[in-house]
């Protein structure tokens, strides 16, 4: 299995307050994403890096924000969470852009 | 009209049954193609790529019509262990991954 670890694996919060989720990884892998399932909509990408300190929006990036400081960490940011943001979330990383390989999740229930 | 459908299911077979699941693609410019599998409650995981020529390994028979955008696994011999979600997944737009919903697979004794 590919080594990537999700923090924390599950979280409670309440509305309107700042959620930090954090991806890391031990394959030195340029690319990492990270992705939001939801019944009936399946894996959305929220956004996704391609570097260190490079990093781009996916399909539904709203109210999230992402930073990468370091090749192996990879952090997701609710600024002020919604209920709407209750979801599993997904870090994943490619080597090749291509192929990719999930962390175990992060379940967030926003209350 | 979704970006890659497939049928939800759930295929309901008994233990040692052939199933196949189909996935179309709506962009004809995608051009790498997978199969992932996602048991309940965990992470997708990488079952096989799928190539031009057609692939095989073991049980798993993945096929490509570009013609067709259609996209196909086989799955022989099913085992209690294969019962779980199947995704079909192609790329987009910069090379980003569109996933389909997936396919529900269970297998009975």
């Amino acid at each position: 299995d590919a080594g990537i670890t999700q923090s924390p694996r599950h979280k409670v919060t309440e509305t309107g307050t700042p959620v930090t989720l954090r991806c890391h990884q031990t394959e030195n892998h340029r690319y990492m994403y990270w992705y939001r399932q939801d019944p009936g909509h399946g894996l959305r990408l929220i956004h996704y890096s391609y570097g260190v300190k490079d990093t781009d929006k996916g399909e539904v990036s709203d109210g999230y924000s992402v930073s990468r400081s370091k090749t192996e960490d990879f952090l997701l940011t609710l600024e002020s969470a919604t209920s709407s943001q209750t979801s599993v979330y997904f870090c994943a990383i490619s080597g090749d852009r291509y192929e990719q390989y999930f962390g175990p999740g992060t379940r967030l229930t926003v209350t | 009209r979704k970006e890659v459908e497939q049928d939800p299911g759930p295929f309901n077979v008994p233990e040692g049954a052939t199933v196949a699941f189909n996935c179309t693609y709506s962009n004809s410019a995608s051009q790498s193609f997978f199969w992932y599998r996602q048991d309940c409650r965990k992470e997708p995981k990488l079952l096989m790529s799928v190539y031009s020529s057609g692939n095989e390994d073991g049980r798993f028979t993945a096929q490509l019509n570009r013609a067709s955008q259609y996209i196909s696994l086989l799955i022989r011999d099913s085992k209690l262990s294969d019962s779980a979600t199947y995704l079909c997944v192609v790329t987009g737009q910069g090379g980003k991954l569109i996933f389909g919903q997936g396919t529900e697979l269970s297998v009975k004794p």
